[in-house]
Parts: C-alpha cells; sequence; structure tokens
C-alpha cells in the first residue's frame, strides 16, 4: 500500500534562517507530488506541484522554492524564512489523473 | 478561474440531526468536484468526488454530496450527525485536464452530544 511521510511534525526557526521540509512517497512510482500551505487552520493554498522530476509549477510568487530530486520525494526550501512564512504546510501525492489526493500529516511551521 | 466558495465559516448541528455543508464552484468547464475532511493538526483525508453520472455520490463515513449544475452547487450531506463528525471540511475543484486541486475556505462543523 502507498504511504505518505512528511517531517518534521514541528518546526520553529527564527527569521532569516534557512528551510527544509521533506515529503516521500511509498509504495507507488511517478505520483504527482503538491506542497500546499494552511494558514491559521483554515484555507489551503497550492504552493508548487510536479507531475514528474525536474516539472515543478509555482502557483504563488513567494519565498518558498521547491525541488523534486528523486522521483517519490519533495522538497520544500527557502533560503531566508519571514514571519509571514508561519503556517502549517501539507505535503500530498496523487495518480497521473490528479483526481485523490493523499495528504501527508503535515509541518507546523513557526518563524520568530 | 476555477474556484469555489464555502459561505458558512462554522455550521452547529446537534448530534442525530441531519447536516448540510454548503459548496459552490466557479468553472468554465466541466468540474470535478471533491470534498475532504481533515481532524485537528492532520492532513486532509478525501471524503467523495463527483466526475460524471447521478448527481448524488456516497462517499466514507455516511457522507453524501449532491451535485446541482443549474445551481453550481455541491453540498455535503449526512441524515444523521455524529459528535466524531466534528472536524474542517474542504470543497475542492479540478478542471479536466488539470493536475491541480483548488480548494474552498473551509468549513468547521461543530456537532453537539
Amino acid at each position: 500500500s502507498q504511504t505518505i511521510h512528511q517531517w518534521p511534525a514541528t518546526l520553529v526557526q527564527p527569521v532569516g534562517s534557512p528551510l527544509s521540509l521533506e515529503c516521500t512517497v511509498e509504495g507507488t512510482s511517478n505520483p504527482n507530488l503538491y506542497w500546499y500551505r494552511q494558514a491559521a487552520g483554515r484555507g489551503l493554498q497550492l504552493l508548487f506541484y510536479s507531475i514528474g522530476i525536474d516539472q515543478i509549477s509555482s502557483e504563488v510568487p513567494q519565498n518558498l522554492s521547491a525541488s523534486r530530486p528523486q522521483d517519490r520525494q519533495f522538497i520544500l526550501s527557502s533560503k531566508k524564512l519571514l514571519l509571514s512564512d508561519s503556517g502549517f504546510y501539507l505535503c500530498a501525492w496523487s495518480g497521473s489523473s490528479g483526481e485523490k489526493l493523499f495528504f501527508g500529516s503535515g509541518t507546523q511551521l513557526s518563524v520568530l | 478561474a476555477q474556484s469555489v466558495a464555502q459561505p458558512e465559516d462554522q455550521v452547529n448541528v446537534a448530534e442525530g440531526n441531519p447536516l448540510t455543508v454548503k459548496c459552490t464552484y466557479s468553472v468554465s468547464g466541466n468540474p470535478y468536484l471533491f470534498w475532504y475532511v481533515q481532524y485537528p493538526n492532520r492532513g486532509l483525508q478525501f471524503l467523495l468526488k463527483y466526475i460524471t453520472g447521478d448527481n448524488l455520490v456516497k462517499g466514507s463515513y455516511g457522507f453524501e454530496a449532491e451535485f446541482n449544475k443549474s445551481q453550481t452547487s455541491f453540498h455535503l450531506k449526512k441524515p444523521s450527525a455524529l459528535v466524531s463528525d466534528s472536524a474542517l471540511y474542504f470543497c475542492a475543484v479540478r478542471l479536466t485536464g488539470f493536475q491541480k486541486l483548488v480548494f474552498g475556505t473551509g468549513t468547521r462543523l461543530l456537532v453537539s452530544p
């Protein structure tokens, strides 16, 4: 069966520090991968999605970047965090149709 | 641009009563519509989807949703609410040929004993 792992679960970082959040999927090949951000426990904002290695689409101009070094690995990064980067970050995967998303358990990022 | 709207921030219902969580959509083509549920500090879980066919779709945990093209709505329903249904519910839409889902702002459902 397929599983998705996302870590760390919580992270507290100072303003200006770098960020690296990692997400891996097991049990499937060539998944679509997604990073969402959820602010204040409500709406979901799609940040990046990828339909294959080196195929990453950015949805919103921001202080973040994404990379997919391996087929089932998706990394969210920042060189210098801002206060506004705080939020709950969710990784998800889907099959090639993109019809049904499976979410990781999320990372609560607090930038102080 | 495709979008979904969830007009209610919160819905309160007593256990055993029917519940409805509203969602309307705005797309230029044929929509794929979804409902997801989120429990505290967790990722989202898929509940159900509408692609084509019957307007009433059934999903997990006794939930169902009715697709209404004339009203551009996809309301989530359950005949008898449980306290354990209390959670954050998201409606989402995807256009044919696109790989991404656009989510609504979420509706918090609170079921009281």
